[in-house]
């Protein structure tokens, strides 16, 4: 089965360290995204990357970096100048959208991150 | 700037019907979706509207006014599964193809 897949599923991180979340996708699709959901916030774009070796910040993107060597794969590291990282960290993917449109983005299980 | 309205909770009995509202404003429209989000879990995707008018499916619809720039989702004979937060967002029409997503609308089940 096609799908997304988001590892770990729970992530703790002391003070000063980098941690990197994981997404892997083989649906194929051009375009991947990371959110981050606080509780009553939503969903905040952190990256995203409509093709290999290229990607844009989004609206929260300090304290976080991305890469995209692989169109399968779109890893999050949140650095340790991201003061304030608990939170549910989702990634997406999707078909280009410059090409289809109407194609929904299709979310990974998710990863809580917490501060030991 | 670019918004998405949503009320925060609502609350409605086993069987009854309930509609969610959704207001937005973006620089540009390239289409609206809604989402399901169990707690904890992923969102999953419900309906898509890019052109004004009613989509239905099974027991959710989905209506759009762009000149409104309104949306609503309903959903009838409601179980207790559909208990969960519901998500409006919307796609913008540049090429950044940012899509924006609303707080969502905690739905309650009651029997």
């Amino acid at each position: 089965d096609g799908g997304i897949t988001q590892s770990p599923k729970y992530l703790f991180r002391k003070e000063g360290q980098n941690v990197t979340l994981s997404c892997e996708q083989n649906l194929n699709h051009d375009a991947m995204y990371w959110y981050r959901q606080d509780p009553g916030q939503g969903l905040r774009l952190i990256y995203y990357s409509q093709i290999v070796n290229d990607f844009q910040k989004g609206d929260i993107a300090e304290g976080y970096s991305v890469s995209r060597e692989k169109k399968e794969s779109f890893p999050l590291t949140v650095t340790s100048a991201q003061k304030n990282p608990t939170a549910f960290y989702l990634c997406a993917s999707s078909i280009d959208p410059l090409r289809v449109s109407n194609q929904p983005q299709h979310f990974g299980d998710g990863t809580r991150l917490s501060i030991l | 700037g670019q918004n998405i309205d949503q009320p925060t909770e609502m609350t409605a009995t086993e069987g009854a019907i309930v509609q969610i509202n959704c207001t937005y404003q973006t620089s540009g429209f390239n289409g609206l979706f809604w989402y399901q989000q169990h707690a904890g879990e992923a969102p999953t995707f419900l309906s898509y509207n890019v052109l004004d008018g009613l989509e239905e499916k099974g027991r959710f619809s989905s209506f759009l006014s762009r000149s409104k720039g309104y949306s609503y989702l309903l959903l009838k004979e409601l179980q207790m599964k559909d208990s969960a937060s519901y998500l409006c967002a919307v796609r913008s029409l540049n090429r950044d193809d940012k899509i924006i997503f609303g707080k969502g609308t905690r739905l309650h089940i009651l029997p």
